[in-house]
């Protein structure tokens, strides 16, 4: 089992560029997860997704950010246009059912300048 | 809401002392508890979790943690540190059931001196 796989590992783009994060779970997995980490806020949920579907996303923290999941092998995670604030660190975790613990990917380092 | 509290932000040990990282839940319900290490520049995996049964847990790497019920506590506990458990700790709860959103503490950050 490859994990949850996540690309790329950084990124650094300029205020105003739009970023696309991309994230790959575990086969089998119904459940995909967007986290961002920073130093100030922690760990946040962004949005999660149950069979494809969007089921909360309450946490995405304005307009200019998108998720989608076309199919169960594959999500994005979309900023446009990006800020410096934006810069984190960004995981997507995915699980097999309501109780299962998450698996988390790698990460992706955003740097915005 | 959920939120959970970790108390101790940066915890400095001796290898072979022993350790105690403080956890407090908020949660209106059954609950399912997680503790969470991330290694330096690593992502997060699951040191232990617990959804029902004997509240003493144990997982990899020698650690356990314990439900208290009573005082909304999941400390995690190790009897002998070494210097690979330089790490973040974090603690996490979800209700049980279909809510499946993770609410996360805001970590304890480990070093141990070799």
């Amino acid at each position: 089992d490859a994990g949850v796989i996540q690309s790329p590992r950084h990124e650094v783009t300029e205020m105003g560029q739009e970023v696309t994060l991309r994230c790959k779970p575990i086969s089998g997995h119904d459940y995909l997860f967007w986290y961002r980490q920073t130093m100030m806020r922690g760990l946040e949920l962004l949005i999660y997704f149950n069979n494809n579907v969007p089921i909360d996303d309450s946490g995405m923290p304005e307009d200019r950010f998108s998720a989608k999941m076309p199919n169960a092998s594959f999500s994005t995670l979309k900023i446009q246009p990006s800020e410096p604030r934006d810069s984190a660190v960004y995981f997507c975790a995915s699980s097999g059912d309501g109780n299962s613990p998450l698996h988390f990917g790698n990460g992706t380092r955003l740097t915005v300048t | 809401a959920q939120s959970v509290s970790q108390h101790n932000h940066h915890v400095i040990l001796s290898e072979a002392a022993s350790l105690e990282l403080g956890c407090n839940y908020s949660y209106g319900g059954t609950v399912n508890l997680f503790w969470y290490v991330q290694y330096p520049g690593q992502h997060l995996q699951l040191l232990l979790k617990y959804f029902s049964g004997d509240p003493l847990v144990k997982g990899i790497k020698g650690f356990e943690a314990e439900f208290i019920k009573s005082k909304f506590s999941f400390n995690l506990r190790k009897p002998s540190v070494q210097w690979s458990d330089t790490a973040e700790y974090f603690c996490a709860v979800s209700g049980s059931g279909s809510a499946r959103q993770l609410t996360f503490g805001s970590g304890t950050q480990l070093t141990v001196l070799p």
